[in-house]
């Protein structure tokens, strides 16, 4: 298996825009995670999905954020607009089982950049 | 107080020096405990888990004091390539369902 994959890898992108983040979980996994990272706040849990049903979005900052997932095999995390405090590294994940299965795996990550 | 803590370090440790690090949690029902490792500019990847009787791994060994709550992680005989930051990760139950919360991370640099 390819692992999980995310696109892109880099997105350099300016206040104002929308950005759009992609994510392929591994197949047969029935949980997927977005996460971000940056230095201050460590990694945070945005929100999850269980068989492409949103579970929990607490973490999603506030309403310029949104995630999708509108098959078994695809994710988006859209920001509009953007801002530059919005600049971090966004990982997604996925497993079987969910926050109960410590097994999570990581794609290598979005790098935003919001200037 | 935050509910995982842990030093940032960064810890600077000679080849063959033994480090250990902690990581505090603040949740009192969490129910399950691991050590995570993330390369520089990577994904995080799990290390291993942490069991109420401790648990070894070749050069890593991790324990868990609940009643202190906190998990440690000790690497014996450090390696060049142990560099990396250490992120704990604990699992917690409430208002039900699963929360699975990440540390900051400490960061290792084992130098020669």
């Amino acid at each position: 298996d390819a692992g999980v994959i995310q696109s892109p890898r880099h997105e350099v992108t300016e206040m104002g825009q929308e950005v759009t983040l992609r994510c392929k979980p591994i197949s047969g996994h029935d949980y997927l995670f977005w996460y971000r990272q940056t230095m201050m706040r460590g990694l945070e849990l945005l929100i999850y999905f269980n068989n492409n049903v949103p579970i929990d979005d607490s973490g999603m900052p506030e309403d310029r954020f949104s995630a999708k997932m509108p098959n078994a095999s695809f994710s988006t995390l859209k920001i509009q607009p953007s801002e530059p405090r919005d600049s971090a590294v966004y990982f997604c994940a996925s497993n079987r089982g969910g926050p109960t299965n410590e097994k999570l795996f990581f794609g290598s990550g979005t790098q935003l950049s919001v200037l | 107080r935050k509910e995982v803590e842990q030093d940032p370090g960064p810890f600077n440790v000679p080849e063959g020096a033994t480090v250990a690090f902690n990581c505090t949690y603040s949740n009192s029902a969490s129910q399950s405990f691991f050590w995570y490792r993330q390369d520089c500019r990577k994904e995080p990847k799990l290390l291993m888990s942490v069991y109420s009787s401790g648990n070894e791994d070749g050069r890593f060994t991790a324990q868990l004091n609940r009643a202190s709550q906190y998990i440690s992680l000790l690497i014996r005989d450090s390696k060049l390539s142990d560099s990396a930051t250490y992120l704990c990760v604990v699992i917690s139950s409430g208002a039900g369902s699963y929360q699975l919360t990440f540390g900051k991370g400490t960061k290792l640099s084992v130098i020669p």
